[in-house]
């Protein structure tokens, strides 16, 4: 089935030490979302990709970067976590058309910072 | 700036009708979607709203008023697998979506 996978789904890493967190799509989307999710919270706009075209909001700290090598893949890299970054991580896609459409997520990565 | 406002939390019994309703301010509007999602879980898409009016999804209807910029999500015959967060998100133009803070709601048998 078409879908947005993410790997790992739990992912702990300590304190300052680098982690990668990796999304893939089968949906053949133009736009593909990092969210940070903290518990009982809205999912927070980290940063997006139309196509290769990448769009960093504000206020995403410069801890956090993206990389999306070709259509199906993104990372999210966390250069060097603290304890406030532990959240849900989480991807998602839309086709980009301009017209209303819905963001289809992936299961998102649970990241715990020791 | 962008605002979305909507209850924390609803309580709810098994078998009724809920209605969660979501205020927004946003510099673009292109939709208004609704999510549920379950704890510890990815959002799921239920319904969205371009256009002023009822949108009817079998248990699940969306409502749409654009010049109030108010939004419901009306949830009939409760179950209790239905208890989640709702979230509203709005389509700001540009790939942007804001997302309102989320309704906890608890079906109680």
């Amino acid at each position: 089935d078409a879908m947005v996978i993410q790997n790992p789904r739990y992912q702990v890493t300590q304190f300052g030490k680098p982690v990668t967190l990796s999304c893939s799509q089968t949906l053949n989307h133009n736009v593909m979302y990092w969210y940070q999710q903290k518990s009982s919270q809205a999912p927070k706009l980290l940063f997006h990709y139309y196509d290769k075209d990448f769009n960093n909001e504000a206020d995403t700290p410069d801890n956090f970067q993206s990389r999306r090598p070709n259509t199906s893949f993104c990372f999210l890299d966390i250069r060097s976590p603290g304890l406030g970054d532990a959240a849900m991580y989480l991807c998602a896609t839309s086709r980009g058309s301009g017209a209303p459409d819905t963001q289809y997520f992936g299961p998102g990565t649970r990241l715990t910072v020791l | 700036g962008q605002n979305i406002d909507q209850p924390t939390e609803m309580t709810a019994t098994e078998g009724a009708i809920v209605q969660i309703n979501c205020t927004y301010q946003t510099s673009g509007f292109n939709g208004l979607f609704w999510y549920q999602q379950h704890a510890g879980e990815a959002p799921t898409f239920l319904s969205y709203n371009v256009l002023d009016g009822l949108e009817e999804k079998g248990r699940f209807s969306s409502f749409l008023s654009r010049s109030k910029g108010y939004s419901y999500l009306l949830l009939k015959e409760l179950q209790m697998k239905d208890s989640a967060s709702y979230l509203c998100a709005v389509d700001n133009y540009g790939q942007n979506f804001v997302f309102g803070p989320g309704t906890r709601l608890s079906v109680l048998p």
